[in-house]
Parts: structure tokens; sequence; C-alpha cells
């Protein structure tokens, strides 16, 4: 099984909608992350956690919210989704000691 | 001027041939240098970890940090179609608190 999984793989959802995207991991690590891929700009963080009580927002945590749910879990939400959130979705663990990322399959996202 | 810069190609090579992908850096308080490789439609992977300068080889990977410079690089010996993906670099400061990655370089390898 894989260690850092993403529910869903693909979703489209329409304009104003709320969705949820969900991670959850197998590999023990306190971190977690939330990226968002788009071609041309690379990985853009939107919020991260170190443990369970700490939730951090990243450089474009605008329109989003996360909930830690457990060590394990860490969800990302859409409150009203809009055409330009449209993109690539990735979770993400990561050790204490050097950040070494395990990065999760990905959702891909289409808001029309 | 952002902290790490990449060139994001695309870079094309015949197989066989050594390739050798770049990253520059501004920030001096970073220690921990990383080459994630990313296929298409997957997740990225980590492929390399450095810390401070020198080199490190694992197979046909080679991973340079020179932090006079401010500057890292990976080296793919032999290239293979296989190859053929994206590599992104990564960089962590002292104390492993976040890391910071580069946009990416799209590699081509030809048969």
């Amino acid at each position: 099984d894989a260690d850092v999984t993403q529910t869903p793989r693909n979703r489209i959802t329409k304009t104003g909608k709320r969705i949820m995207l969900e991670c959850s991991q197998t590999k023990g690590h306190d971190r977690m992350y939330w990226y968002r891929q788009d071609p041309g700009l690379g990985l853009r963080l939107i919020y991260y956690s170190f443990d369970v009580k700490d939730i951090n927002k990243g450089e474009i945590s605008d329109g989003y919210s996360v909930s830690r749910q457990a060590q394990a879990k860490f969800s990302l939400s859409l409150e009203s989704a809009i055409p330009n959130q449209t993109a690539l979705y990735f979770c993400a663990t990561g050790t204490s000691d050097t950040d070494t990322q395990y990065f999760g399959p990905g959702t891909r996202l289409t808001v029309l | 001027q952002k902290e790490v810069e990449q060139d994001p190609g695309p870079l094309s090579v015949p197989e066989g041939a050594i390739v050798s992908l770049n990253c520059t850096y501004s920030n001096s308080a970073f220690q921990y240098f990383m080459w994630y490789r990313q296929y298409s439609r997957k997740g990225p992977e980590l492929l390399m970890y450095t810390y401070s300068s020198g080199n490190k080889e694992d197979g046909r990977f080679t991973a340079q940090v020179d932090k006079s410079s401010k500057y890292i690089s990976l080296f793919i010996r032999d290239s293979q179609p296989s190859d053929s993906a994206t590599y992104l670099c990564a960089m962590v400061n002292t104390g492993g608190f976040k890391t910071i990655f580069g946009a990416g370089t799209r590699l081509f390898v030809k048969a």
C-alpha cells in the first residue's frame, strides 16, 4: 500500500461549490503539507502542519482551509471553488530532522 | 528575487548523454539539498539528498553542492529514456524548518 494516499484522484466541480480533498499517511511523520502545482509555476505551498495542533499558512492560502484530524490525516477544503483553483494538488509528509518530503499521487481538480 | 532559481527547460538530450541540471540559491542558511524526480501525472519522489558542500554519488546520479557559489547540480550519466521527467531541486535551512523547491527542469531523453 502507498505511504501517502489522496482522495479523490480526480474531481470536476462547478464554481461556488465546496469541496474537500483528503490525505492519509502511514509513514508516521508529524509534518504534513498541501501544495498546488500549475504548469510553469512549480510547487506552491498552501498550508502546512508540523503536528496535530499546529496549522500554518503557506504562500497561497487565500480561498483554502485545512483540518488536521489526526497525525495521519490532513484535509484541504475549498470553501467556494473558482476556476483559477483548477490545478494538480499534492499532499506530502516530511521528516522532522531534514524535512525530506514524501508526496502522494496527487488530485487533479477542475473547476468549471 | 526567488530564493531558489531553476531553469525550467525543456532540456532534450540523446540517449547515453551526460545531463547536467542546476539550481542557484540566495539564502546562505540552506544546509540540506535534495533532488526530486517527478514523472508525468505522478507526485515528486526523492532522488538524492546531500548535506552541506561536496559530492554524492548513487549509481548513474551525482549530486554536487558548492556552498561558496550557492550552486547545486545533478549529473546523470548514460542517460536513458526512462530518465525523462521533471527534476526539482529543493533546499532546507538549518534545523530542517521548511523546504523551498525550485520550479523544476523538464528533461527529455530521446532513444
